[in-house]
Order: structure tokens, then C-alpha cells, then sequence
């Protein structure tokens, strides 16, 4: 089955320092990549996704980047802030049986801290 | 619109016990998944109902199951609880369940078994 490897498990930068995770994937047929943010008893957010006919998606300071040939993409936070501070997990969306509905495989998050 | 919403928020049961959980997806959303978040495992995929119908199973014994009603609200039960069955228990909804919709969770069920 589908696996998703996420590195690297914490993260600690300074403000205003950009951050960036990764994530690889073993299933080629897998075409949707969201990454959510959970902040400490809240539930996950979608920050941001990407589909596989495209190569990089930017919204403000959050950007994703996926390399389908080498089966992984990643998160690049930049400018980072303190209210960054959260676990952030990607996910991939396998093909199950019937081939048209898909459910979340995630990777194990990587908890980010900003310090001020 | 109002987000996917989940009740009871917490709960607290002893081994043995039978829970019962709610999932109440966003309006026009059609299909529930299930999630349950430990610290040692992650999120995992429990199931997914559409139209009343269980399409996909994750790997988990046959205690757990659920299932879905008309108005699209879902329940998920657990029998003969077990210790390692506390856990935060997600349900998210989207519209088909198709495999690049968006999936929007809800805040979770944080189940304590002693």
C-alpha cells in the first residue's frame, strides 16, 4: 500500500527564517498532495494542495513544490511568524478499489517552532 | 456554512465498554471519512461512507465500524474497548469523496479509555 515518509519530524527556526518540509511517496498513481496545519488541540486545516499536473503552487508566504518522476514534494514556509508554530502533515490520496475515491494517507507531521 | 462538527467532544470509558461517536459533515457534503490520531501512529484511515454506504476500509479490527444516515450525518462505534483506543477521532467531509477533493475535519472526539 501507499506509504508517506515526512522529514524532518521537528523544526525549530528563528522569525522571519523560512522553513521547509518534505515528504515522499511511493505510489505513482497517487495525484493530490495537501499539506494541513494543526495547532496544539485544534483540529487539521488544509494550508495548502497541489495536483499533479502542476509542478509548484504559491499563496502568500506558504509554497508547495512536487516532483512526480522522484515521488516527493514539499512545504516552504517563508518569513516565518510565531503563530506558524504548529505540526504540519502532508498527505497523499490513494486510488482505492472502484479507482475514483481516494482517502488521506499522512505523514507522521512535523512539529515547527518558531521562536521570537 | 458551518464546519464539520463532532460530538461528544470528549469522553472518558472503561475496557470493555461500547462508544458511540457523531459526525455531522459540512451542508452538500456527501461523503464522511474517519480518522483516528494517536501519538505513536498518526492519523489513520478508519472508513468511508457515501450515500449511506461504506466505500473504503482502513486497517483496523472489526470493532470499529460505522456507518452513515440519510441526511449524511455519520456515527462511528467502538466495542469492547480497549486501552489502546484512547485516541482523537477525526471525521472529515467533502463533497463525492473523490480523490482531489478537499477533505475539511472536524475538531474531534478525544476518547480516554481507563
Amino acid at each position: 500500500g501507499e506509504n508517506v515518509e515526512q522529514h524532518p519530524s521537528t523544526l525549530s527556526v528563528q522569525e522571519g527564517d523560512s522553513a521547509v518540509i518534505k515528504c515522499t511517496y511511493s505510489d505513482s498513481a497517487s495525484n493530490y498532495f495537501p499539506w494541513y496545519k494543526q495547532e496544539l488541540g485544534k483540529r487539521p486545516q488544509l494550508i495548502i494542495d497541489i495536483r499533479s499536473n502542476v509542478g509548484e503552487k504559491k499563496d502568500q508566504r506558504i509554497a508547495v513544490t512536487l516532483n512526480k518522476t522522484a515521488k516527493h514534494f514539499s512545504l516552504h514556509i517563508t518569513e516565518t511568524q510565531p503563530e506558524d508554530s504548529a505540526v504540519y502533515f502532508c498527505a497523499v490520496t490513494t486510488m482505492n478499489y472502484g479507482g475514483s475515491q481516494g482517502n488521506l494517507i499522512f505523514g507522521k507531521g512535523t512539529k515547527l517552532s518558531v521562536k521570537p | 456554512k458551518a464546519g464539520v462538527t463532532q460530538t461528544p467532544r470528549y469522553l472518558i470509558k472503561t475496557r470493555g465498554q461500547q462508544v458511540t461517536l457523531s459526525c455531522s459533515p459540512i451542508s452538500g457534503h456527501r461523503s464522511v471519512s474517519w480518522y483516528q490520531q494517536t501519538p505513536g501512529q498518526g492519523l489513520q484511515f478508519l472508513f468511508e461512507y457515501f450515500s449511506e454506504t461504506q466505500r473504503n476500509k482502513g486497517n483496523f479490527p472489526g470493532r470499529f465500524s460505522g456507518r452513515q444516515f440519510s441526511n449524511s450525518r455519520s456515527e462511528m462505534n467502538v466495542s469492547t474497548l480497549e486501552l489502546g483506543d484512547s485516541a482523537l477521532y477525526l471525521c472529515a467531509s467533502s463533497f463525492t469523496g473523490t480523490r482531489e477533493e478537499t477533505q475539511y475535519f472536524g475538531p474531534g472526539t478525544r476518547l480516554l479509555v481507563l
